[in-house]
């Protein structure tokens, strides 16, 4: 088990500029969110998925974000025409359905700057 | 919907003293508690959760948390702390009775402990 695995763990791109991350969640974990830490304030929700369905999405995932998790397993965030109010860090986590309530592993995140 | 309130931004704490770190959660439904700590450049690890049960919980370095239901609390605890607690806390909630597990942070308290 190698926790939850982010990449890349920075990414510096110029405004309107397409990004792409990626997630691989704990191999045995069926639930995986996506959340965004802005400075200075605690991590926002943004997407979940259980195995490859989205079920929900926060407002605050405009439509320049998608995420994806083709086959239940890792997830992709991409945001479209970047603007200087995406950067924050990008977190993922995963859980496992059955064991509610046990919180999540979450992990190293991706810090996004946009110039 | 639900919302935390964590009062102080930054804490700072002689070693070897004791600490506190408020946390004050709001909701229309029952919650699972939860504190999570982040060190520098890292993503975020379970410090310690409640669940149902005993309202005092702790973790296995020396923290303890006590849920409050009557003033809406979860306060943060050690009694001696070490440099190496130097670290951003937040406090976490989610619902206990639907399927997403979505968590509703605060906006982190900053520790740091002076030698």
């Amino acid at each position: 088990d190698t926790g939850v695995s982010q990449n890349p763990r920075h990414k510096i791109t110029k405004r309107g500029q397409n990004v792409t991350f990626r997630c691989d969640p704990i191999s045995e974990h069926n639930r995986l969110y996506w959340y965004r830490q802005t400075l200075g304030q605690g991590p926002e929700f943004l997407t979940y998925f259980q195995n490859e369905a989205q079920l929900e999405k926060s407002r605050l995932l405009s439509d320049r974000f998608s995420a994806e998790r083709p086959k239940g397993s890792f997830s992709t965030l991409e945001i479209q025409r970047t603007e200087q109010g995406d950067s924050a860090m990008y977190l993922c986590a995963s859980s496992l359905s059955r064991q509610r309530g046990y919180g999540y592993t979450f992990g190293s995140g991706t810090r996004l700057t946009v110039v | 919907a639900q919302s935390v309130t964590q009062l102080d931004s930054q804490v700072p704490v002689f070693e070897e003293a004791p600490v506190e770190l408020r946390c004050n959660y709001s909701s229309s439904v029952s919650v699972y508690l939860f504190w999570y700590v982040q060190y520098p450049n890292q993503g975020l690890q379970l410090l310690l959760k409640y669940l149902s049960g005993s309202t005092l919980v702790e973790s296995i370095n020396g923290f303890e948390a006590e849920f409050n239901k009557s003033q809406t609390s979860f306060h943060l605890r050690k009694p001696s702390v070490h440099i190496s607690d130097t670290a951003e806390y937040f406090c976490a909630v989610s619902n206990t009775n639907f399927g997403n597990e979505k968590l509703t942070f605060g906006t982190g308290t900053r520790l740091t402990i002076i030698p």
